[in-house]
């Protein structure tokens, strides 16, 4: 079954403690991205990558890391969490033979940060 | 500035009935448009997209229309089930840019 798969699910830290959260797809899908998700905001993309190596600033990268060693896996990094990174948290991909393809989305992280 | 929106932020209707979700784009330079369903605890699901050389796409029971003239979007869903409550995004993606840009959604309520 093609999948985008994000751990964990749910993820309560405090202030400062680093965390990574893991997005993984079985599409061979070169392209990936993370969005966050905010009530009234809508999606907002924070970082994309468009092959193995190649990152790039989405709208919201502050605060954010992110690495694309293998193809199939693109982790989001909070070196520092905060509280104005509270919010729920997508990982997506598409197929970048075709860009006017629909992205596939995992289920979502949802963060708080205390 | 440049920004995909919705015109209402929620709509109530009544199963059985017909549902037309609104969106407007500002920038020209878009050439595809994708429609997502979104269920509470879920992730975004693809549901149906057009692109700009085209006015209208039908598939299963939804019907997008894009009017380029006005830059308005909308989904049409036809005789509206329970299971057709969430809330639905536009996404655009603007000519060579590689990302999706994402409306603020409409939640939909199908009622009883």
């Amino acid at each position: 079954e093609a999948q985008v798969t994000q751990n964990p699910r749910y993820l309560i830290t405090v202030t400062g403690k680093k965390l990574t959260v893991t997005c993984s797809q079985n599409m061979n899908h070169e392209y990936m991205s993370w969005y966050r998700q905010d009530p009234g905001l809508g999606l907002r993309q924070i970082y994309y990558s468009m092959n193995v190596e190649v990152t790039d600033k989405g709208d919201v990268p502050e605060g954010y890391k992110v690495s694309r060693k293998e193809k199939r896996n693109f982790p989001l990094i909070l070196e520092s969490p905060s509280p104005n990174q509270t919010s729920l948290y997508f990982c997506a991909s598409r197929d970048r033979d075709s860009m006017n393809t629909e992205a596939f989305f995992g289920q979502g992280t949802r963060l708080t940060v205390v | 500035g440049e920004s995909v929106g919705l015109h209402l932020p929620t709509l109530s209707v009544q199963e059985g009935d017909n549902s037309i979700i609104n969106c407007a784009y500002s920038n020209s330079a878009s050439d595809y448009f994708i429609w997502y369903k979104q269920e509470s605890g879920k992730g975004p699901q693809f549901i149906i997209d057009i692109r700009s050389n085209m006015d209208k796409r039908q598939g299963q029971r939804v019907t997008v229309l894009l009017n380029k003239t006005v830059k308005h979007l909308s989904l049409q869903i036809a005789a509206t089930q329970p299971g057709d409550s969430a809330v639905y995004f536009c996404a655009e993606k603007r000519g060579s840019a590689r990302q999706l840009t994402f409306g603020s959604g409409t939640q939909l309520t199908v009622l009883p």
